[in-house]
């Protein structure tokens, strides 16, 4: 089927602001993971899930930041009260999440979410 | 936690030769370690990867070696076309746990 997609494309906000960003992995993955890319650096882990749960949230840098998968499928990254420096490409990836006995999956790329914050 | 170092940050080569670029980690339990290919405004594309059980894998032009005792792993694209010119990232991951990256490598090709 189709790949990773994520909406918006590209989102403008202001300082103080609530957004949200859109992930639809690819279709029969488990596995979700969300990663922010700054210019110039490699993508940063945010929170990866297997299913509906949070299986490493780790990554999320405060409380500001949330996300949910609700039915196992889309995942939703919400950041309340944005900041300058929250400013970013938001990526998402989706893996099969089969787990077999911890051996590695290839994680699939979405375009991203462009997210700048004034 | 995992730590990723990649070097260099910037290479040039002419076109036809080959380039290398290396990274290291630090977690002896990590066992999966993809090469992504990015472009500018692009979503990092996965062009190879390697498992802890392999020491040495090759696609065509490209292939990945990994040292498993020194904790690193080398990417080499032989034969190099200004289409290989993109931002290159090294990572590394336990099972379907989370990747940590290198900071990426500017590759520039010349005709």
């Amino acid at each position: 089927g189709a790949g990773v997609s994520q909406t918006p494309s590209n989102k403008v906000t202001e300082k103080g602001k609530y957004v949200e960003l859109r992930c639809d992995p690819i279709s029969g993955h488990t596995a979700l993971y969300w990663y922010r890319q700054s210019l110039g650096q490699g993508p940063e882990f945010l929170i990866y899930f297997q299913g509906t749960g949070a299986a490493d949230d780790s990554g999320l840098p405060n409380d500001r930041f949330f996300a949910v998968r609700p039915e196992g499928s889309v995942s939703t990254l919400k950041i309340q009260r944005t900041e300058r420096g929250d400013s970013a490409v938001y990526l998402c990836a989706s893996s099969l999440g089969l787990g077999l006995a911890g051996a590695a999956e290839t994680q699939y790329f979405g375009p991203g979410t462009r997210l700048l914050v004034l | 936690g995992e730590n990723v170092e990649q070097h260099p940050s910037t290479l040039s080569v002419q076109e036809g030769d080959s380039a290398v670029i290396k990274c290291t980690y630090s977690d002896s339990a990590s066992n999966y370690f993809p090469w992504y290919k990015q472009e500018l405004g692009k979503r990092p594309q996965l062009i190879i990867d390697i498992r802890s059980n392999v020491g040495e894998k090759k696609d065509q032009r490209i292939a990945v070696t990994l040292n498993k005792t020194a904790k690193h792993f080398s990417l080499h694209i032989t034969e190099t076309q200004p289409e290989d010119s993109a931002v290159y990232f090294c990572a590394a991951s336990i099972g379907t746990g989370k990747s940590t990256f290198g900071d990426g490598t500017t590759l520039t090709v010349k005709p």
